[in-house]
């Protein structure tokens, strides 16, 4: 069971727009920033996104995150095949001291 | 380009410790404002924060792990280790080592995640 919560999947067609929702408490995401990370197949984690909504360069403009209260979404615009993939977000919790995961949503494109 | 790689055995027997290794290259592990954390993924599930610590050598560890868990840095070495004690099959996970940029607080590096099996 995680501290975050994820939807198990999402799904969309080329060129549609996804968003990942997540889950959290005012001891992690109500307090302080959301991140999110990509995982492809046999490798490791990417950033995609920190403090929430900030894209770190080389991340297209067409991935955003956004935060309000206690959960936070990641959107994903103009769906490619490359964007299937697993998608995580993470917060720090104030009240564990430690970061927290979210159990992941498994991006298909259809 | 700094580059983390794990090193350690890949399959450790039931009540022993798991020990890990985390080598940094192409940088100085002393040098910034970094936490050098371990995370782990179990086959086919989601990743868990295992621990972290600074290049002052504080450390957090994830309540749930943190009787069985110790991370050292070995700044001589340009290294960070884990050590699980008493594992069980359930410890049986691909073992990540990153950074995390302190400032902004991400993971910016990561290892390639070897796998690490729990059995007789």
């Amino acid at each position: 069971q995680s501290v975050l919560t994820q939807p198990p999947s999402a799904s969309g067609t080329p060129g549609q727009r996804v968003t990942i929702s997540c889950s959290g408490s005012s001891s992690n995401i109500g307090s302080i920033y959301v991140y999110w990370y990509q995982q492809l197949p046999g490798a490791a984690p990417k950033l995609l996104i920190y403090r929430s909504n900030q894209r770190p360069s080389g991340v297209p403009d067409r991935i955003s995150g956004s935060k309000s209260g206690t959960s936070a979404s990641l959107a994903i615009s103009g769906l490619r095949s490359e964007d299937e993939a697993d998608y995580y977000c993470v917060a720090w919790d104030d009240r564990l001291s430690g970061w927290v995961f979210g159990g992941g949503t498994k991006l298909t494109v259809l | 380009q700094v580059q983390l790689q794990e090193s350690g055995p890949g399959l450790v027997k039931p009540s022993q410790t798991l020990s890990l290794t985390c080598t940094v290259s192409g940088g100085s592990i002393s040098s910034g404002s970094y936490y050098w954390n371990w995370i782990r993924q179990p086959a086919g599930k989601g990743l868990e924060w295992i621990g972290r610590i600074y290049t002052s050598g504080s450390t957090n560890y994830n309540p749930s792990l943190k009787s069985r868990v110790t991370i050292l840095l070995d700044t001589s070495k340009n290294q960070f280790s884990l050590k699980l004690s008493s594992v069980t099959a359930a410890d049986t996970a691909a073992y990540y080592c990153a950074r995390e940029y302190e400032p902004q607080n991400y993971f910016d590096l990561w290892g390639q995640g070897p796998l690490v099996t729990v059995s007789t």
